[in-house]
């Protein structure tokens, strides 16, 4: 069964990072595509970017330099390194894997926090 | 970067009410238009996918349709269990969602 696990959410300082993870199984990451979607509390869905199957990665402009994913084929899994977080990077954040348009498995989110 | 409008944002609905859901591209997307539902506390799942294409389990009673800049979700005859918001996400020029429509038992 394709299943799609993130882990490393947290409590964070302005400024600060943190690294969130996509497990992935049931399929190989490195034949799809995978989309990080983030959901502020009490709001829509939010693109932040993907990474391709051949490892090219694209941001949305929010993130765009603060953000960076990638994978590690070894543990099939993706992460999503955030630097320089600010206090409306706050909210829960979804792996979704790519069907060619869609977006039809996610993972069940990390809850990311950026407090003083 | 493309905009996607839904409307309404919001509206009360009773049991085996016809519910339609209207998603407004700002720009033509063809049929790169894909619908998912989000019940509380749950991660969103996929409902329809290329405008009218239900995905596995989805019943009939969803359906979509439209092409280029106005897209529908219709629920034919709603039910309690359908009550959730509901998200469009074109993937025509990288992605955007709309700003979700939630359904609310009156």
């Amino acid at each position: 069964d394709v299943q799609l696990v993130e882990s490393g959410g947290g409590l964070v300082q302005p400024g600060g990072s943190l690294r969130l993870s996509c497990a992935a199984s049931g399929f190989d990451v490195t034949k799809r595509y995978i989309n990080w979607v983030r959901q502020a509390p009490g709001k829509g869905l939010v693109w932040v970017g993907v990474i391709y199957s051949g490892g090219y990665t694209y941001y949305a402009d929010s993130v765009k330099g603060r953000f960076t994913i990638s994978r590690d084929n070894s543990k099939n899994t993706v992460y999503l390194q955030m630097n320089s977080l600010r206090r409306e990077d706050t909210a829960k954040y979804y792996c979704a894997r790519e069907a060619g348009g869609d977006f039809d498995f996610w993972g069940q989110g990390t809850l990311v926090s950026v407090s003083s | 970067e493309i905009v996607l409008t839904q409307s309404p944002d919001f509206q009360s609905v009773t049991p085996k009410e016809k519910v339609t859901i209207t998603c407004r591209a700002s720009q033509s997307i063809g049929s790169n238009l894909h619908w998912y539902q989000q019940k509380p506390g749950q991660s969103p799942k996929l409902l329809m996918k290329y405008t009218s294409q239900s995905t596995s389990g989805v019943p009939s009673r969803f359906s979509g349709s439209g092409f280029g800049t106005d897209f529908t979700l219709t629920i034919h005859s709603l039910e309690a269990e359908d009550v959730a918001t509901y998200y469009c996400h074109q993937s025509s020029s990288f992605n955007t969602f709309g700003q979700g429509t939630k359904l609310e038992i009156k």
